[in-house]
């Protein structure tokens, strides 16, 4: 059963670094999502990405958060300049319709 | 903005019996979908089951099933003949109909129940 697969499933990297989340949607999806969860919290949207540009994002991404589609299959999250509160697990999503189907996440620990 | 409301933060059923989790939400929209996610200790987001608001009947999944009321914005989740392998987060999604440039919208969570199964 296709997947969307993320990488590496945990990183530690030390305050004020750059981190590169990165992920493989299924396919033929169309629709893609990064969303995180700090620890014992909600899921909170971050962005989606349609057409190889932003459709919509949340006040959390900042000019601190890029994404990109570099190939045609590969989706990355980068975050610059990584700050404590960063430590999360980071989710991304692909869809074609209705549902969101979620990677295993990459856990991202600031030290 | 919607939201979605999980009251119960806690819930424990019984191995092999049947427990309901609720979920409300708040929204203007006439169409929209909902969405029950699972989260076992793996932290995997797993879909569990969708609801499309425009659809009167219930959307069932194996032992899984939802009783939604528009009306009311209710949308819990009925889980018959609990498995231990239930036991995880489960959080409640409500998606608005696509954005004007054709893209779906967001997932907006509810802060999720903890589902305990007792042997």
């Amino acid at each position: 059963e296709p997947e969307v697969t993320q990488t590496p499933s945990h990183q530690v990297t030390q305050m004020g670094q750059e981190v590169i989340l990165r992920c493989v949607p299924i396919s033929n999806h169309l629709y893609f999502y990064w969303y995180r969860q700090i620890l014992g919290q909600k899921v909170e949207f971050l962005v989606s990405f349609y057409n190889n540009e932003i459709s919509e994002k949340s006040e959390i991404f900042d000019d601190q958060f890029s994404v990109e589609r570099p190939d045609g299959s590969n989706f990355t999250l980068k975050i610059r300049s990584t700050k404590l509160e960063d430590s999360a697990m980071y989710f991304c999503a692909s869809s074609e319709f209705f549902g969101a189907f979620f990677g295993q996440g990459t856990r991202l620990t600031v030290v | 903005a919607q939201t979605v409301t999980q009251s119960q933060p806690e819930m424990s059923v019984q191995e092999a019996e049947t427990v309901t989790l609720s979920c409300t939400y708040d929204t203007s929209e006439s169409d929209y979908y909902l969405f029950w996610y699972k989260q076992p200790p793996s932290r995997q987001m797993i879909l569990v089951i969708r609801q499309e608001a425009y659809k009167q009947q219930n959307a069932t999944e194996n032992r899984f099933s939802v009783n939604f009321q528009k009306a009311a914005k209710s949308f819990s989740l009925k889980i018959s003949d609990s498995q231990l392998g239930d036991a995880a987060m489960y959080f409640c999604a409500y998606r608005s109909p696509r954005l004007p440039t054709g893209a779906n919208s967001k997932l907006t969570f509810g802060k999720g129940i903890t589902l305990s199964v007792r042997p």
